[in-house]
């Protein structure tokens, strides 16, 4: 079983709609998380980082945590077309394990 | 300025050709990760390094080779061990463990 499991989509959302980004992961020592994104053919970028339970927000991002049932969210709020990317969550547990990505479009 | 530098951007080799591809980083990083990215595909871990002179073989380790010999650099040598060496290769830095981390702009490996 991978460590952090991510649903690959794609998904496809038209400009404006919330786009919600969801993993789950296996190790519940797991404290901290963090979300990527990654436009093609680029390194990914730190988009957040969140510890421990509950929401961060960022702008038009909002990062949730459920460790009780070891999942972890990505809100997109206002969606723009520059949203377009490839979206990863990951653990920094001490191998730093990712999940598969979701590639999301966001139509004008 | 600071970051993390991966050289060449694009890389060719003929197939049983051992290749070595380039990471330095000025962060000051204690940790650093080589990924491997296919099409469709998520990261996947070669090889991590906690501190230098030491590294840990990740998911994918075989065909692959990596030296920590000094604090910025992690070189990563795709031997011809390696059956499907084509696919785009990241490097990765962090603090430590439970850091977040910064990733170069990658490598795109093709052999031919």
């Amino acid at each position: 079983q991978k460590e952090v499991e991510q649903d690959p989509g794609p998904l496809s959302v038209p400009e404006g709609a919330i786009v919600s980004l969801n993993c789950t992961y296996s190790n519940s020592a797991f404290q901290y998380f963090m979300w990527y994104r990654q436009y093609s053919r680029k390194g990914p970028e730190l988009l957040m980082y969140t510890y421990s339970s509950g929401n961060k927000e960022d702008g038009r991002f909002t990062a949730q945590v459920d460790k009780s049932s070891k999942y972890i969210s990505l809100f997109i709020r206002d969606s723009q077309p520059s949203d377009s990317a490839t979206y990863l969550c990951a653990s920094p547990d001490y191998k730093l394990s990712f999940g598969a990505g979701t590639t999301v479009t966001v139509r004008a | 300025d600071g970051g993390i530098t991966q050289s060449p951007k694009y890389l060719f080799r003929k197939e049983g050709q051992n290749v070595t591809l380039s990471c330095e980083q000025n962060l000051n990083h204690d940790a650093m990760y080589w990924y491997r990215q296919d099409p469709g595909q998520g990261l996947r871990l070669i090889y991590y390094s906690q501190i230098v002179n030491d590294f840990q073989k990740g998911d994918i380790a075989e065909g692959y080779s990596v030296s920590r010999e000094k604090k910025e650099s992690f070189p990563l040598t795709v031997t011809s061990a390696q059956k499907n060496p084509t696919a785009f290769y990241l490097c990765a830095s962090s603090i430590g463990a439970e850091s977040e981390a910064f990733f170069g702009q990658g490598t795109r490996l093709t052999v031919v």
